[in-house]
């Protein structure tokens, strides 16, 4: 079975501090990995997902991952955060076939 | 575009009441999900349907019935409301990604 391990389940950060929230995830085989966003009052949409090659990913609104299959991680950065990046984080992963994985979520507040 | 709509955006209930949350994708997407959301959980999924015509249990799919009932619509029916699941529940529909509906948000008393 696969899972997914978010580290941090609150992270403050004031205005243009650098994020990076930590995604590690379990299953032996080939994953896809994702990261989605839900802002305050809203539905989760996609930052950014990874299936293969380059294990730097780009995604909106400036954000990026890695993927470092070595130690099964998928962190999500972004060198300058801004309040309108307060949100909740969720990283996902599947395999093959199989439904989503959800972890459960890193909260992120950014301060003025 | 619509996407995906999911109604009602609101619920209150009583134990034991029963109700169904209407969801509808006008993406041509086959797969449907739905996930209920609870803090410090994250998302759990709780039915899919891969296709028309067919439905599978996710995680938590104790006290719910799904119905697929075309390519464009799949409900989710609670029986026997109970405190335990009041949650926030998101419909979605995969497409190269997961879209999601705006989310219900469900209080059992």
């Amino acid at each position: 079975a696969q899972s997914v391990s978010q580290h941090n389940h609150h992270v403050i950060l004031s205005e243009a501090a650098s994020l990076e929230l930590g995604c590690n995830y379990s299953y032996g085989g080939t994953v896809n990995l994702f990261w989605y966003v839900q802002y305050p009052g809203q539905h989760l949409q996609l930052l950014l997902k990874y299936f293969s090659g380059d294990p730097l990913v780009k995604g909106i609104k400036g954000f990026e991952a890695e993927f470092i299959k070595s130690k099964f991680s998928f962190n999500l950065r972004k060198p300058s955060v801004q309040w309108s990046d307060t949100a909740e984080y969720f990283c996902a992963i599947n395999s093959g076939y199989s439904t989503l994985t959800f972890g459960k979520g890193t909260m992120l507040l950014v301060s003025p | 575009n619509a996407g995906v709509t999911q109604t009602p955006k609101f619920q209150v209930l009583k134990t034991g009441q029963s109700m169904t949350l209407q969801c509808a994708q006008d993406m041509n997407h086959n797969s449907m999900y739905w996930y209920r959301q609870d803090p410090g959980m994250g998302l759990r999924l709780i039915y899919y349907s891969a296709s028309e015509g067919t439905t599978d249990k996710g995680e938590v799919p104790n006290g719910y019935n799904v119905s697929r009932l075309n390519k464009r619509e799949f409900s989710l029916r609670l029986e026997s409301a109970a405190p335990s699941q009041t949650s926030v529940y998101f419909c979605a529909s995969e497409g190269g990604k997961l879209f999601f509906g705006s989310g219900t948000q469900l209080s059992v008393l």
